[in-house]
């Protein structure tokens, strides 16, 4: 499966510690984006990343949360000292660099967080 | 900064019904409009996507919609749901420059056998 890989798929927390997610993007792919969805909510969007740059990360809370895509390996979204509200399903999607980019993103299936 | 409505949250058909799903955006430039679709237990895949060109524009299984520019609309038809067609609908817009997308909060489609 040539797909978006994330994991854990799920994920369970009690507050306080920290939670961990990782996204390894399609093969080929050089852009990661990661999304919120809250219960009853539609996909919010937390950041959007290159390797080794953060290019936009205005949907990102301005504590506890972080992200970064290393020059090898995944993609890791960060929340420390997880409280309840943080419980949610995390999505990665990936898209190819400009000037092959069709406009479309692919997503993972999602981790789900679960903190009690 | 744009935003994307989906007016119906749940919508319930029985099979061989059309349907009909609304998307507004809010958004005076150009614009690249997306529906994806999200079966239980699995990730988004894409369903259409409008660039440029044929307003209306064809997707998978059967699915269609119509950009209206004028309504700042991008509306799902499907003129004979089956029961497979049960899952969660999210429009989606990307705006000028920005790279990522803006979803709206989905609507849950429910078709009974």
């Amino acid at each position: 499966n040539a797909g978006v890989m994330q994991n854990p798929r799920h994920l369970v927390r009690r507050r306080g510690q920290e939670a961990r997610l990782r996204c390894s993007p399609m093969k080929g792919h050089s852009h990661v984006y990661w999304y919120r969805q809250l219960p009853e909510e539609g996909l919010k969007f937390m950041v959007y990343l290159q390797k080794e740059n953060i290019i936009d990360e205005s949907g990102m809370p301005k504590e506890r949360f972080s992200a970064e895509f290393p020059k090898e390996g995944p993609s890791i979204l960060r929340i420390q000292q997880v409280v309840r509200g943080d419980s949610a399903a995390y999505f990665c999607a990936s898209s190819p660099q400009r000037g092959t980019n069709t406009g479309e993103l692919f997503f993972g299936e999602g981790s789900r967080l679960t903190v009690l | 900064a744009q935003s994307v409505s989906q007016h119906n949250h749940h919508v319930i058909l029985s099979e061989a019904a059309s349907l009909e799903l609304g998307c507004n955006y809010s958004y005076g430039g150009t614009v690249n409009l997306f529906w994806y679709v999200q079966y239980p237990g699995q990730h988004l895949q894409l369903l259409l996507k409008y660039f440029s060109g044929d307003p209306l524009v064809k997707g998978i299984k059967g699915f269609e919609a119509e950009f209206i520019k004028s309504k700042f609309s991008f509306n799902l038809r499907k003129p004979s749901v089956q029961w497979s067609d049960t899952a969660e609908y999210f429009c989606a817009v990307r705006s000028g420059s920005a790279r990522q997308l803006t979803f709206g909060s989905g609507t849950q489609l429910t078709v009974l056998p």
